[in-house]
């Protein structure tokens, strides 16, 4: 079973700030993927970057970057040059290759409040 | 915007009685996947519809059902109530089941509560 641990519920970062918000997993599956989603208050959750365990390169969108550390099992998420718009819950998630639903395993989240 | 949409947007149910939420997926997309968020934890996956079949389902109890129709959107339904499924259900879709490796879109989400 896939499992996911955040262990930071809530961070402050000063505005425009680069920010880290941990992420650790669990698995014995040689291919996974790893995802980080944004869940303003309005709930939905919005997809901000991917990672596939045998991507040779940390993946980056944006203001986003994955820190991936294989050997570590960590997948933590850089937010460089901070928004106020960035407030909110972020949830990494593991997926599940085994059982060929691909289905997400969430850890708990982090909430993270911008300052002006 | 995702292109999902959900349906209604919240909703109150009495202990023991059923509820059908419903998710209009993207365009185009034939899979879809639906997730309990309780309060304050992670989302958690319910059962996923590939091509109009059950492809894979998390730890929850037959009373949670789903169906996807032809025309891919889906419905999710609950039935003999219980406080504890009080949450908000999300719905995620993706354009094929190998693509669900990658993105999944998710909806904005039915709000669920349970008195």
């Amino acid at each position: 079973a896939q499992k996911i641990t955040q262990t930071q519920p809530g961070m402050f970062v000063q505005e425009k700030e680069a920010v880290t918000l941990d992420c650790t997993y669990d698995t014995s599956d040689p291919s996974y993927g790893l995802f980080w989603y944004k869940q303003p208050s309005s709930g939905e959750m919005i997809f901000l970057i991917y990672q596939g365990s045998y991507d040779q390169q940390n993946a980056t969108e944006g203001r986003y970057s994955l820190n991936f550390q294989k050997a570590r099992k960590s997948a933590n998420l850089v937010i460089s040059a901070s928004q106020l718009g960035d407030s909110a819950m972020y949830f990494c998630a593991n997926r599940d290759d085994g059982a060929g639903s691909y289905q997400l395993t969430f850890g708990k989240g982090t909430k993270l409040s911008v300052i002006p | 915007e995702t292109g999902v949409t959900q349906s209604p947007t919240h909703l109150i149910k009495t202990r023991g009685q059923q509820v059908t939420l419903r998710c209009s997926s993207q365009s185009g997309h034939n899979t879809v996947s639906w997730y309990q968020q309780a309060l304050g934890q992670g989302p958690q996956f319910i059962f996923q519809y590939y091509r109009e079949e059950e492809n894979g389902r998390g730890n929850f109890p037959p009373r949670f059902s789903g169906l996807q129709f032809p025309n891919y959107s889906s419905e999710l339904n609950v039935n003999a109530l219980e406080l504890d499924d009080s949450a908000l259900y999300l719905c995620a879709s993706s354009f094929s089941l190998t693509a669900t490796r990658g993105k999944q879109y998710f909806g904005p989400g039915t709000r669920l509560t349970v008195t």
